[in-house]
């Protein structure tokens, strides 16, 4: 069975800018959550789609959105990057009740 | 209420030594426990998990133990080698899917 996949894999982009990026669930996973990493906040929890909904939303500003297709894959946007969105940037799908994570995209903003 | 803390941040054993990780929740509501462990570079990988309703589960060298009237749980790891040596979160999540991380402790399993 093929792990979650987020592409890609790093991304520099400057500020002002946006991003998207992107994370293929586990086969017959229909939960997707995105996560924010730094060292100084730790794993946040951003939002989680499940068959094409927002599910639940963590305390990030508007500036953060996402979506999911009816494939189960779901895109996360960025807009108006800022210095301080510089992080990794994971993916988890869930089956029943397990979360599994993707490598994550590596976002420097610069 | 949504907090998890672990302890310690960081943490030295030799090879074969058992490092233990603490974690405390306060939402009553969480009902499951994963710990994941992340290497540089990596994403974290589920490890090990546990529900309120056992006190101990092994898989492995790893081991939950689980105070439910504490709000406390733990991970052991037995006979520890130096390719343990990573980041280790505890995690808890309640009906909703979203997991709550604790800050995470850097092991390293020196020779």
């Amino acid at each position: 069975k093929a792990g979650v996949t987020q592409t890609p894999r790093y991304l520099i982009k400057t500020r002002g800018q946006q991003v998207t990026l992107s994370c293929s669930p586990i086969s017959g996973h229909r939960s997707v959550s995105w996560y924010q990493q730094t060292p100084g906040q730790g794993l946040q929890f951003l939002f989680e789609y499940f068959s094409e909904t927002q599910r639940n939303k963590g305390n990030f500003p508007g500036r953060f959105s996402g979506r999911q297709f009816s494939n189960s894959r779901s895109e996360m946007n960025v807009s108006t990057l800022e210095l301080g969105d510089s992080a990794l940037y994971l993916c988890a799908t869930r089956g029943e009740t397990e979360a599994f994570f993707g490598q994550g995209t590596r976002l420097t903003v610069v | 209420q949504q907090q998890v803390k672990q302890s310690p941040q960081s943490l030295i054993v030799q090879k074969g030594g058992i490092p233990i990780i603490n974690c405390a929740y306060e939402n009553t509501a969480f009902d499951y426990f994963p710990w994941y462990q992340q290497f540089p570079g990596k994403g974290p990988a589920l490890l090990i998990a546990i529900r309120p309703d056992v006190s101990e589960k092994k898989e492995g060298r790893f081991t939950i133990s689980f105070n439910k009237s504490a709000k406390q749980f733990s991970l052991h790891i037995m006979d520890s080698q130096p390719g343990d040596s990573a980041t280790y979160f505890c995690a808890a999540t309640g009906t909703a899917s979203k997991l709550t991380f604790g800050t995470g402790t850097r092991l390293q399993v020196t020779l």
